[in-house]
């Protein structure tokens, strides 16, 4: 399976430190996303990686990509009690019948909460 | 713009009963989705739609059924509940027009939360 995996499972920081979290997966990609879900909430896109692109940005938000490792992480800087959620990667390859049917598969998610 | 909605926000089902679950988007989006999210389990796609009229099979149909009448709304059906069908589910679409499924932005909505007894 190709499935992302993420670690860790549940992180907990203070406001104003920087949170990292990780995602590795098994097989190769065509992208590679990041959602957040708030508490009963539905999942949103933070930003897609395509398999060539090694680094993204946006806002405090900083995503890498190395598939030599086959492994992403998310760094969100100075965090804020708001970005307190659970976070996504999901992977997209080609699923078992190749040609364009890709396959979007999500992790278990890293629970984050950031202390005020 | 409302965004990707879902009816109903939450149900209880007796095992046997039918329902249908409707998603709308207001995007003109050509790609719709519905995945289901399980405790520690992720969230895994039950089926897909690429256009109106369109409907293929993901990871986890067995159970659900679903239809593509109009391009803004994406059907889900529960023809006969058991309990193993408890979750929630989440209806998502996308622009359609990157190359191909998965390889752009999905939007989500708020999810319906479903107990069967």
């Amino acid at each position: 399976s190709q499935q992302g995996e993420e670690d860790p499972q549940a992180l907990s920081i203070q406001e104003g430190e920087n949170a990292t979290m990780n995602c590795s997966y098994k097989t190769s990609i065509n992208n590679l996303q990041w959602y957040r879900q708030n508490s009963g909430r539905g999942l949103v896109h933070l930003i897609l990686i395509r398999s060539n692109e090694r680094e993204k940005h946006s806002g405090r938000l900083r995503v890498t990509l190395d598939t030599s490792k086959k492994s992403s992480s998310l760094l969100i800087t100075a965090s804020r009690a708001a970005d307190t959620a659970s976070y996504f990667c999901a992977t997209a390859g080609r699923g078992k019948s190749g040609g364009s049917n890709y396959k979007l598969t999500f992790g278990k998610g890293t629970l984050l909460t950031v202390n005020p | 713009n409302a965004g990707v909605t879902q009816t109903p926000k939450f149900r209880v089902l007796k095992t046997g009963q039918s329902m249908t679950l409707l998603c709308a988007q207001d995007m003109n989006h050509e790609y719709m989705y519905w995945y289901r999210q399980d405790p520690g389990m992720g969230l895994r796609l039950i089926h897909y739609s690429v256009g109106e009229g369109t409907t293929a099979k993901g990871e986890v149909p067995d159970g659900y059924n679903v239809s593509r009448l109009k391009k803004q709304n994406f059907l889900l059906g529960l023809e006969s509940a058991a309990p193993s069908q408890t979750s929630v589910y989440f209806c998502a679409s996308s622009y359609g027009q990157a190359g191909g499924l998965y390889q752009e932005t999905q939007y989500f909505g708020p999810g319906t939360r479903l107990l069967v007894l």
